[in-house]
């Protein structure tokens, strides 16, 4: 298995610009989390889904931010504006949620470094 | 905020085992343990969980306390690539809601 896969690696834009980033879970995961890290805050949970449905969104700070899980292999993240505090790197990560609560880890990506200046 | 205390940091000489420790008294019965680590500039990666029992793989031991408020990650043969900054986590499993917090930086020395 390829694990979660990121795209793009880095990304670097100019303040305003739309920015999106895109996550591949691994296949079979039903569970996907998208995690922003920053030396200030570390790391934060932004928004998860369960079987393509967003369940808790209440870590994405402002508006400008927008996840959609179109279908089970695929996530997107879009920042529009960007601003400069955006800068971060943005992590994926994907999980299986199993009704018998066996306890499965979570599975991350390499990770967007985002850049906006 | 994270359900969990631990140390900012550690030192561990090379070759020495590394014990991290952590403080959950507030975990709930059916809520695991989960240890991940995250070197430099890299995602988390998962090293082990357990609910109740002692856990043990190639990676890392688990020891749970038996009223289960605290748990030590035990590295047992630390070496200069274990340095990284470990993160004690509890939550119910895979697909649910998991905070982390600050962790342990852990420095393995030669």
């Amino acid at each position: 298995d390829a694990g979660v896969i990121q795209s793009p690696r880095h990304e670097v834009t100019e303040m305003g610009q739309e920015v999106t980033l895109r996550c591949k879970p691994i296949s079979g995961h039903n569970s996907l989390f998208w995690y922003r890290q920053t030396m200030m805050r570390g790391l934060e949970l932004l928004i998860y889904f369960n079987n393509n449905v967003p369940i808790d969104d209440s870590g994405m700070p402002e508006d400008r931010f927008s996840a959609k899980m179109p279908n089970a292999s695929f996530s997107t993240l879009k920042i529009q504006p960007s601003e400069p505090r955006d800068s971060a790197v943005y992590f994926c990560a994907s999980s299986l949620m199993d009704r018998r609560a066996l306890g499965y880890g979570y599975t991350f990506g390499s990770g967007t470094r985002l850049t906006v200046v | 905020d994270a359900k969990t205390t631990q140390p900012p940091s550690m030192d561990c000489a090379e070759g020495r085992a590394a014990n991290l420790p952590c403080n959950h008294s507030t975990i709930s019965g059916n809520e695991y343990v989960y240890w991940y680590r995250q070197i430099h500039s890299q995602g988390p990666q998962y090293i082990i969980h357990g609910l109740k029992n002692n856990e043990t793989n190639e990676m890392a031991s688990l020891i749970i306390t038996e009223d289960r408020k605290s748990s030590t990650l035990i590295l047992p043969h630390a070496t200069l690539r274990d340095t990284a900054v470990y993160y004690c986590i509890v939550n119910l499993g895979g697909g649910f809601k998991t905070i982390f917090g600050a962790g342990t930086r852990l420095f393995v020395k030669a």
